[in-house]
């Protein structure tokens, strides 16, 4: 069991916009604002896609966003296109002796 | 532009101990920032194995501390992962990656390389 709780799949079409939620506790999400997300295309490494809850690295499109509130950290990708299409991580700091923590992912599915 | 890859064995047998190398070109390690192992079982999730610093101080997943070392060879551009008494249990792509620190704690990862799958059987 994944330590950051995301769900399992989520879906939408072409042009819409879909969140992708990532809940913790205030030892992690919640008490730090060092939540990242991360893109995967099958066969593919993860890609940084969102830093410090809700930067951009450069080269990633203003399409995605990240946001936070309380426990719960938020990806959204609006304008959904076909290549958005991969699994996505959610990942954080956490005062335990575990240092960092993964989410379980979420599938992307674009209709 | 960074790029980190890694190498190693592909299978290794039960009890063995794993060890896989991350060659780091574009940028020197002993400039700084943390360098970690992440491990991704087949279809399942990503796992953070351990990180070490520029200077050589390393931090483990309580998990797998017990078993795992990390290190780092400056002259040569590169840090390593070596994992002891292995299972089944712990085939997965190994990827390494640079990671990211802020006010000394080691965050998000920005680089990361390809992955090797690594199995373990006998």
């Amino acid at each position: 069991q994944s330590a950051l709780t995301q769900p399992a799949s989520v879906s939408g079409s072409p042009g819409q916009s879909i969140t992708i939620s990532c809940t913790g506790t205030s030892s992690d999400v919640g008490g730090y604002n060092y939540v990242s997300w991360y893109q995967q295309h099958p066969g593919k490494a993860p890609k940084l896609m969102i830093y410090d809850v809700s930067n951009r690295p450069s080269g990633v499109s203003n399409r995605f966003s990240g946001s936070k509130s309380g426990n719960t950290a938020s990806l959204t990708i609006s304008g959904l296109q076909a290549e958005d299409e991969a699994d996505y991580y959610c990942s954080s700091y956490t005062s335990s002796s575990t240092l960092r923590v993964f989410g379980g992912g979420t599938k992307l599915t674009v209709l | 532009q960074v790029q980190l890859q890694e190498s190693g064995p592909g299978l290794v047998k039960p009890s063995e101990t794993l060890s896989l190398t991350c060659a780091v070109s574009g940028y020197s390690i002993s400039s700084g920032y943390y360098w970690g192992w992440i491990r991704q079982p087949p279809g399942k999730g990503l796992e953070w194995i351990g990180s070490i610093y520029h200077s050589g101080s390393t931090y483990y997943n309580p998990s797998l501390k017990s078993r795992v070392t990390i290190s780092v060879d400056t002259s040569k551009n590169q840090f390593s992962l070596k994992l002891s008494s292995v299972t089944a249990a712990d085939t997965a792509v190994y990827y390494c990656a640079r990671q990211i620190e802020m006010a000394t704690i080691p965050v998000h990862f920005d680089y990361w390389g390809q992955g090797t799958l690594v199995t373990v059987s006998s």
